[in-house]
């Protein structure tokens, strides 16, 4: 069965601070994918990034940054420096590809970030 | 610009009267999906299809009908609402390789 957990239900940093919002996913699909979505007051899901089981390579995108490691089924999300636009809800989700999978998602129960002045 | 598009926003209705949440893209995406998101569960699939004429149920289809009649609109149809049908739904849709999902703005659904 697939799974995906974000372990941290709430956090709570001050501006400028630095947060890693955890996930570790579950699956037996040898080729998978891994995505971060935001959602924020508004409530909308906004894409972050997706990143294929293939690829181990960190990656940055300005102020976000992400962690994959395979051997330890986890797919970690940091942000620098925080924003008080950062506060949303953070999705960790899953998906498996190929023949037999249906294409659904499956979503961790969500991190929500407050960041504060 | 590509998106899904979801409506409407907002809608409050009663218990029983038949609505329709739509659900159009313009990516001439082969796959789309429902979702509803409740607090403490989460987000659940409701139904998906692959593509024209071709759809099936996800982990919580029971109350809800869908149609995808042309590629790009993908309706959710509630033929009888009940307030535990009470949530924010969202569409979604991919290509084909399912590795990209665009997500529609959601719709808050009261049923009273």
């Amino acid at each position: 069965a697939q799974k995906v957990t974000q372990a941290q239900t709430e956090i709570s940093v001050v501006e400028k601070e630095d947060v890693t919002l955890d996930c570790v996913y579950e699956t037996r699909d040898t080729t998978y994918y891994l995505f971060w979505y935001k959602q924020p007051p508004s409530g909308e899901l906004v894409f972050l990034i997706r990143r294929n089981s293939f690829d181990e390579q960190n990656e940055i995108s300005g102020r976000y940054s992400w962690n994959f490691q395979k051997s330890t089924s986890s797919f970690n999300f940091t942000i620098t420096a925080s924003q008080v636009v950062d506060s949303a809800v953070y999705f960790c989700a899953l998906s498996g590809v190929g023949s037999g999978n249906t294409g659904k998602l499956i979503f961790g129960q969500g991190t929500t970030l407050q960041v504060k002045p | 610009e590509a998106q899904v598009t979801q409506n409407p926003r907002y809608l409050i209705t009663v218990t029983g009267k038949k609505l329709t949440v739509t659900c159009s893209q313009n990516m001439n995406h082969e796959y789309m999906s429902w979702y509803r998101q409740d607090p403490g569960l989460g987000l659940r699939q409701i139904y998906y299809s692959m593509n024209v004429e071709v759809t099936d149920k996800g982990d919580v289809p029971e109350g809800y009908k869908v149609s995808r009649k042309e590629k790009r609109n993908f309706p959710l149809i509630l033929e009888s609402p009940s307030p535990n049908q009470t949530s924010l739904y969202f569409c979604a849709s991919s290509p084909q390789d399912r590795v990209g999902y665009t997500f529609g703005s959601g719709t808050r659904l009261t049923v009273v």
